[in-house]
C-alpha cells in the first residue's frame, strides 16, 4: 500500500485557517487522498476526499499539487471542536476492496 | 439516512473469556464492512473486510474471528481473550469500495484483565 507522511502534531489558534499536509509521494494514479479527523475515545469521521482536483465541502478544501504527491487539508477557520487527530490515507479503490492503511496522523492543538 | 450501530460501548472481560462484538448498519444494501482495532490511542489496524454474506477477509494473524451472517450485520468473536487483546475497536462501512468514503461506528473500549 502507498503510505502517508504527516506532521505529528500541529497548533493554532481559534479563528485562525489551519494548513495540514500530507506528503505522499508513491501515489498511484487510481489512489484516493481520504482525509479522516478522530476525537477522543470516538471513531474517525470523514473530512474529506479527492482524486485530482480540489474539493470543497462545508467542513474543509482539499488541495490537490498537480503531481499529487501531497495535498493539503484546509481549515478555514479553526474551532475548538476542531482539535483531533487529522488522518491523510490513500485509498486504492476496487483493487483493495476500499481498505483503508492509517498512519500515526497529526494531532491539532487548537489554542482559544 | 445510513447509519451504523457498534456495541458494547466498554467491556472488561477476563482473559481466556470468549467475545462478541456486534456490529449492525442500516439504511444501505451489500455495504462493505471492516473491523479496525486501535491500541495505542492512533494509528487504526485493519483486521478483517467483508464485501458480502458470509464473505470474510483477515488482513492479520491473531486470536481473532469475524463473521457476516447478514447482509448489514458484522461480528467479531474470540474465543478466549489474551490480554493483548486489550484496545479500541472500530467497526466501518463503505460503498463503491470507499468511493465516497468510509463511517465508522462509535467504537467498543475493551479491556482484557
Amino acid at each position: 500500500d502507498a503510505k502517508t507522511t504527516q506532521p505529528n502534531s500541529m497548533e493554532s489558534n481559534e479563528e485562525e485557517p489551519v494548513h495540514l499536509p500530507c506528503n505522499h509521494s508513491t501515489i498511484s494514479g487510481t489512489d484516493y487522498i481520504h482525509w479522516y479527523r478522530q476525537l477522543p475515545s470516538q471513531g474517525p469521521e470523514y473530512v474529506i476526499h479527492g482524486l485530482t482536483s480540489n474539493v470543497n465541502n462545508r467542513m474543509a478544501s482539499l488541495a490537490i499539487a498537480e503531481d499529487r504527491k501531497s495535498s493539503t487539508l484546509i481549515l478555514h477557520r479553526a474551532t475548538l471542536r476542531d482539535a483531533a487527530v487529522y488522518y491523510c490515507i490513500l485509498n486504492a479503490g476496487g483493487t483493495s476492496y476500499g481498505k483503508l492503511t492509517f498512519g500515526q496522523g497529526t494531532i491539532l492543538t487548537v489554542h482559544p | 439516512s445510513q447509519t451504523i450501530h457498534q456495541w458494547p460501548a466498554t467491556l472488561v472481560q477476563p482473559v481466556g473469556s470468549p467475545l462478541s462484538l456486534e456490529c449492525t448498519v442500516e439504511g444501505t444494501s451489500n455495504p462493505n464492512l471492516y473491523w479496525y482495532r486501535q491500541a495505542a490511542g492512533r494509528g487504526l489496524q485493519l483486521l478483517f473486510y467483508s464485501v458480502g454474506i458470509g464473505q470474510i477477509s483477515s488482513e492479520v494473524p491473531q486470536n481473532l474471528s469475524a463473521s457476516r451472517p447478514q447482509d448489514r450485520q458484522f461480528i467479531l468473536s474470540s474465543k478466549k481473550l489474551l490480554l493483548s487483546d486489550s484496545g479500541f475497536y472500530l467497526c466501518a462501512w463503505s460503498q463503491n469500495q470507499g468511493a465516497n468514503g468510509y463511517t465508522f461506528g462509535s467504537g467498543t473500549r475493551l479491556t482484557v484483565v
